[in-house]
């Protein structure tokens, strides 16, 4: 267990809808940073929260956002959902504004499956 | 813009050693981290780089050029468990908004 909570761990759902996926940091780390992994692929940086504030976009999609609570937890909203969207979500965290000398700790990842 | 590469699979006997390499051009450079994932599993933490050489940690290892943009993962004693595809990411400048992964090696481990 790295500490980094994601829930669900699966999700199956079909095109047009809109999903929610949760993350929990590792306690007391600030800093919550969102990744896409379709198939195959590599990590592509989604978004970077740091204590409630947004502080880095990366490629993220329009009908995609995200937003971090004042308890630290994230969530990531995905909308209007297309076949594409199917990917595994993962969510890292860090004690300060960017990877420390261990990186990121990974959650397990959120498997969306848009059908 | 930053760009970083990585062979795309390895093959490998059980036992034997192996290298995977990695190039990168980022803007600035903050340390070079490698990752293991196994498939639709979690990438987790292997080692840290950020002077020029070798860092050894039991049975991996991992060499840094800084004037080179160079990095190599060296695997020694290969198990089966070490199937799994291998990142490398690099800390630019502005930390959290370089952080940038590369496309992961492929390895595969046989008997």
């Amino acid at each position: 267990d790295s500490g980094v909570t994601q829930t669900p761990k699966h999700l199956i759902t079909a095109t047009g809808q809109r999903v929610t996926l949760r993350c929990s940091p590792r306690s007391g780390d600030l800093s919550v940073y969102w990744y896409q992994q379709s198939l195959d692929q590599g990590l592509q940086f989604l978004i970077h929260y740091y204590n409630g504030e947004e502080r880095a976009k990366g490629n993220i999609l329009e009908r995609f956002s995200a937003q971090q609570f004042p308890d630290l937890h994230s969530e990531l909203n995905l909308s209007s959902l297309e076949l594409g969207d199917s990917a595994l979500y993962f969510c890292a965290s860090s004690v300060g504004g960017g990877p420390d000398i261990s990186g990121y700790t990974f959650g397990s990842g959120t498997r969306l499956t848009v059908v | 813009g930053q760009n970083i590469d990585q062979p795309t699979e390895m093959t490998a006997t059980e036992g034997a050693i192996v290298q995977i390499n990695c190039t990168y051009q980022t803007s600035g450079f903050n340390g070079l981290f490698w990752y293991q994932q196994h498939a639709g599993e979690a990438p987790t933490f292997l080692s840290y780089n950020v002077l020029d050489g070798l860092e050894e940690k039991g049975r991996f290892s991992s060499f840094l050029s800084r004037s080179k943009g160079y990095s190599y993962l060296l695997l020694k004693e290969l198990q089966m468990k070490d199937s799994a595809s291998y990142l490398c990411a690099v800390r630019g400048d502005n930390y959290g908004q370089n952080f940038v992964f590369g496309p992961g090696t492929r390895l595969s481990v046989l008997p």
